[in-house]
């Protein structure tokens, strides 16, 4: 079935640092690929996406390229803020198929 | 523009009490997903709607859980009876296909059952 993985455990850097977090996905077909934030108290918020290989998702300094050959998606952001803080979530999606296949989240910590 | 709106948003109870969760969707948006979030299991989608019509409840845990959608601007999920084990936050999202497959979701109903 179709799947999406994060690595494990919570992400804690400082201000400024680069932040990577690393999202692989098991999908038959060429899904649709995202990337969902949590902010402390609130609902999932589409942060970026992208619809075919090769496509980057940008926003909010965040980037991510959907690989076809590494079946990956990983998110990238080059200097993180103290409000960066949060849990994000990879996602997969088939055009046509109202479904989201959810990783199980990393939760990210920026120090100041 | 109002997004998903979900009630209440905090919820104590005590075990075998019926609970009802409440969602409004975006205007216009005709399919609706409710979720359940917890640190064990993480995010699980329960049930979604197209056009009011349940398409996959297989996400549903047991006959406990029902979720209806009387019309296009309100959902409800119940519980009953509610266990302890149905603590967790449950999210409504809506998606329209004029922004194919993203989800908008609601700021979640956090559930304890005592």
């Amino acid at each position: 079935g179709n799947s999406v993985t994060q690595m494990e455990g919570p992400v804690t850097l400082s201000e400024e640092a680069f932040l990577t977090i690393n999202c692989t996905y098991t999908a038959t077909g060429y899904p649709s690929l995202f990337w969902y934030v949590q902010y402390p108290g609130e609902g999932l918020q589409l942060l970026l996406k992208a619809t075919k290989a090769d496509d980057k998702g940008s926003n909010k300094g965040f980037e991510a390229t959907y690989r076809k050959e590494t079946t990956s998606f990983h998110l990238e952001k080059g200097s993180v803020q103290v409000s960066d803080s949060a849990v994000y979530f990879c996602a997969l999606s088939f055009y046509g198929n109202n479904r989201l296949a959810f990783g199980k989240g990393n939760q990210v910590v920026v120090i100041p | 523009d109002a997004g998903v709106i979900q009630s209440p948003r905090h919820e104590v109870t005590e075990m075998g009490q019926e609970v009802t969760l409440r969602c409004k969707p975006i205007s216009g948006h005709n399919s609706l997903f409710w979720y359940r979030q917890t640190m064990m299991r993480g995010l699980e989608l329960l049930i979604y709607f197209n056009n009011n019509v349940p398409i996959d409840d297989s996400g549903m845990p047991e006959d406990r859980f029902s979720a209806k959608m009387p019309n296009a601007s309100f959902s409800t999920l119940k519980i009953q009876p509610s266990e302890p084990r149905d603590s967790a936050v449950y999210f409504c999202a809506s998606s329209t296909p004029k922004v194919k497959e993203t989800q908008y979701f609601g700021p979640g109903t956090r559930l304890l059952v005592l």
